[in-house]
């Protein structure tokens, strides 16, 4: 099992808003270190999303948002739209294992 | 534009090496690591270590300690991925992003990705 803890999945309609959380432990997230969110269309490779736990990218829509707070972190998006169907990870660092570690992964069906 | 561009697919039998290749344009290469993270047909990605471009500096994930070597190579702005004794559980694609080891600004961009097959 991943060292980041995702729902498996998550589902919304269009126009509505959903939000994924990622949580973590003392050595990670709680360590104060930065979460990333990355969103995976099919069959392409993953773009980032959200930097430093709640800093977009030129280019990312506002409808995403990021926020951290304890051991856990959430991404947030607003405004679903059919393109947002994805698979979203959180990323972060983790000093027990010296290593970046990403969350398992969450899929986003939008009904 | 910043662009990381991997080399082709490979098939290998087990046991067998792979040398992926991602080359870097539009920024200064060694002002910036390259991390490499591969995705198992069907599964979640797996963070597989970091290389500075700077000073050759590199992090690896325990698991792969011991079969993992990543270079670069700055005349070129290129960075290099090898795996040694491949085993069926190493099929995967394989993709390199531009960014540290740890940090606040996160993997970006990626590469296209590599697929490697080993099968006998």
């Amino acid at each position: 099992q991943s060292v980041l803890t995702q729902p498996p999945s998550v589902s919304g309609a269009p126009g509505q808003r959903v939000t994924i959380s990622c949580t973590g432990s003392s050595s990670n997230i709680g360590a104060g270190y930065d979460v990333h969110w990355y969103q995976q269309l099919p069959g392409t490779a993953p773009k980032l999303l959200i930097y430093g736990n709640s800093n977009r990218p030129s280019g990312v829509p506002d409808r995403f948002s990021g926020s951290k707070s304890g051991t856990s972190a959430s991404l947030a998006i607003t405004g679903l739209q059919a393109e947002d169907e994805a698979d979203y990870y959180c990323q972060s660092y983790d000093s027990s294992l010296s290593a970046r570690v990403f969350g398992g992964g969450t899929k986003l069906t939008v009904l | 534009q910043v662009q990381l561009v991997q080399s082709g697919a490979e098939v290998k039998k087990p046991g067998a090496s792979v040398k992926v290749s991602c080359k870097a344009s539009g920024y200064t290469f060694t002002s910036y690591g390259i991390s490499w993270v591969r995705q198992a047909p069907g599964q979640g990605l797996e963070w597989m270590g970091w290389i500075s471009a700077y000073n050759g500096n590199t992090n690896y994930a325990q698991k792969l300690q011991g079969r993992v070597t990543m270079t670069t190579d700055t005349s070129t702005s290129t960075a290099y991925m090898e795996l040694r004794s491949l085993r069926s559980d190493d099929t995967a694609v394989y993709y390199c992003a531009r960014g540290g080891n740890s940090g606040p600004l996160g993997f970006d961009p990626w590469g296209q990705g590599t697929l490697v097959t080993v099968s006998s």
